[in-house]
């Protein structure tokens, strides 16, 4: 079994559509990265958290410590929304020697 | 300015060749890493520098050698390729703890 477990795993959405996926793990954790990757692209950091929520244009994401989740949320969905979302979380005291465990990702597609 | 860069961006090579990619970053982090995403796009770590010093090797063949001539490049060599050494191959850079930052991505395909 992953640390680090994604659903859904694949997601299709109309255009405007609230968007919600989903990050659970079983270790204790520093912090927890949400990533995205267009296709054949590179990979950007969209958020990095410890606890509570951030927000950053459409994108929110929050996470429960003690519940060992996170979640991404995605208001007013758009194609270019469309990419895999990857979960990472990184383990132990947040040091050098930390690393990074990272989810399946989940395939977003977001249809006009 | 590309925060991190790789080269190449893409690598076709024959079985038992040796080649590098190479990372830079001029973001002044002071971690860099390599990881890999295979075919199912599972990314996973393969080292990780700290201040040009071996943090974290996860168990690559030592056919993988790494090298950070300063705390701005690290290097991936791959000596005799195997085919199940095609992937993209992701340099990462960041302040120790910080959030990512990463590199475009090198694909190496093995024929």
């Amino acid at each position: 079994k992953n640390e680090v477990e994604q659903s859904p795993q694949n997601l299709t959405a109309q255009e405007g559509e609230f968007i919600t996926i989903n990050c659970s793990y079983s270790v204790g954790i520093s912090a927890l990265h949400w990533l995205q990757q267009h296709p054949g692209g590179g990979i950007v950091s969209l958020f990095m958290l410890s606890s509570g929520k951030k927000k950053h244009g459409r994108l929110i994401a929050t996470i429960n410590i003690q519940e060992k989740h996170s979640s991404l949320h995605i208001t007013a969905s758009h194609p270019r929304d469309s990419a895999v979302y990857i979960c990472a979380v990184r383990s132990g005291c947040g040091g050098a020697n930390s690393k990074l465990t990272f989810g399946k990702g989940i395939t977003l597609s977001v249809r006009p | 300015d590309t925060a991190v860069s790789q080269t190449p961006k893409y690598l076709v090579t024959q079985m038992g060749n040796d080649k590098s990619i190479k990372c830079e970053q001029n973001l002044g982090h002071d971690t860099m890493y390599w990881y890999k995403q295979d075919s199912k796009k599972f990314l996973k770590i393969m080292f990780s520098y700290n201040n040009k010093e071996l943090i974290i090797n996860e168990t690559v063949p030592n056919r993988f050698s790494p090298k950070s001539p300063d705390k701005a490049h690290l290097n991936l060599h791959i000596n005799s390729l195997e085919l199940g050494d095609s992937a993209v191959y992701f340099c990462a850079s960041t302040i120790t703890g910080g959030e990512l930052f990463f590199g475009e991505g090198s694909r190496l395909t093995v024929l």
